[in-house]
């Protein structure tokens, strides 16, 4: 069974102060590893597909990387609007191409 | 600009009373989906549809109905019998593989309560 853990739950940051998220992964082969934004009462953003270790995508302060058991958001100089939880998928070769999400970090940056 | 419209954005539910969650979208993708998300349990697949005229169960079907008549459209029947269906409702649909990677898109989502 696939599975995606995220970590920490909750992170709170200063403006400025740069750290990263971790999504650990169990899947019977990747297709694809997706990260989403979702601020509050609303649906998850895209922001970033990863499809083999060693690949990087970069977004204003947000890259995303990829090794064969996890996957990193780093976050650089975060400002108060990065605030929101973000959520990790996988999607597993082969089957119905449905992706296993984890529960998400909640990201809350003060100024 | 494409994308996938849900609506109503809050609905209220009596007791015993069915409800219709719309979601439609204009991407031209052939599979959508609904999810469920209750605070602290993340996302959860409640039918998906691969094309039209087709559509399976996912992991909390009990409860719920959908039908896919349009590539368009898949309307989501929270029943009667969906005793705690109280939650935040996300339809979404997926990219096809070539170039956009089979990444699903989400809509804005719709809030169910009971009262």
């Amino acid at each position: 069974e696939d599975q995606v853990t995220q970590s920490p739950e909750a992170l709170r940051l200063q403006e400025g102060e740069s750290s990263s998220l971790n999504c650990s992964y169990t899947v019977s082969g990747l297709r694809g590893l997706f990260w989403y934004r979702q601020d509050p009462g609303k649906g998850p953003e895209f922001l970033f597909t990863l499809y083999s270790a060693g690949e990087e995508k970069e977004k204003e302060r947000l890259k995303a990387t990829l090794t064969k058991k996890e996957s990193f958001l780093h976050i650089t100089a975060p400002k108060p609007e990065d605030s929101a939880t973000y959520l990790c998928a996988v999607q597993a070769a082969g089957g119905s191409y449905i992706p296993t999400f984890g529960r998400g970090t909640s990201l809350i940056v003060h100024p | 600009d494409g994308g996938i419209t849900q609506s109503p954005k809050y609905l209220f539910r009596k007791e015993g009373q069915n409800v219709t969650l719309s979601c439609e979208q204009n991407l031209n993708h052939d599979a959508m989906y609904w999810y469920r998300q209750d605070p602290g349990q993340g996302l959860r697949l409640i039918y998906y549809s691969q094309i039209v005229n087709d559509f399976q169960k996912g992991d909390i079907a009990e409860g719920y109905s959908v039908s896919r008549e349009k590539k368009e459209s898949f309307p989501l029947t929270v029943t009667s019998a969906q005793k705690n269906p109280t939650a935040f409702y996300l339809c979404a649909s997926r990219s096809p593989g070539d170039g956009a990677g089979n990444t699903i898109y989400f809509g804005e989502g719709s809030w169910l309560t009971v009262v």
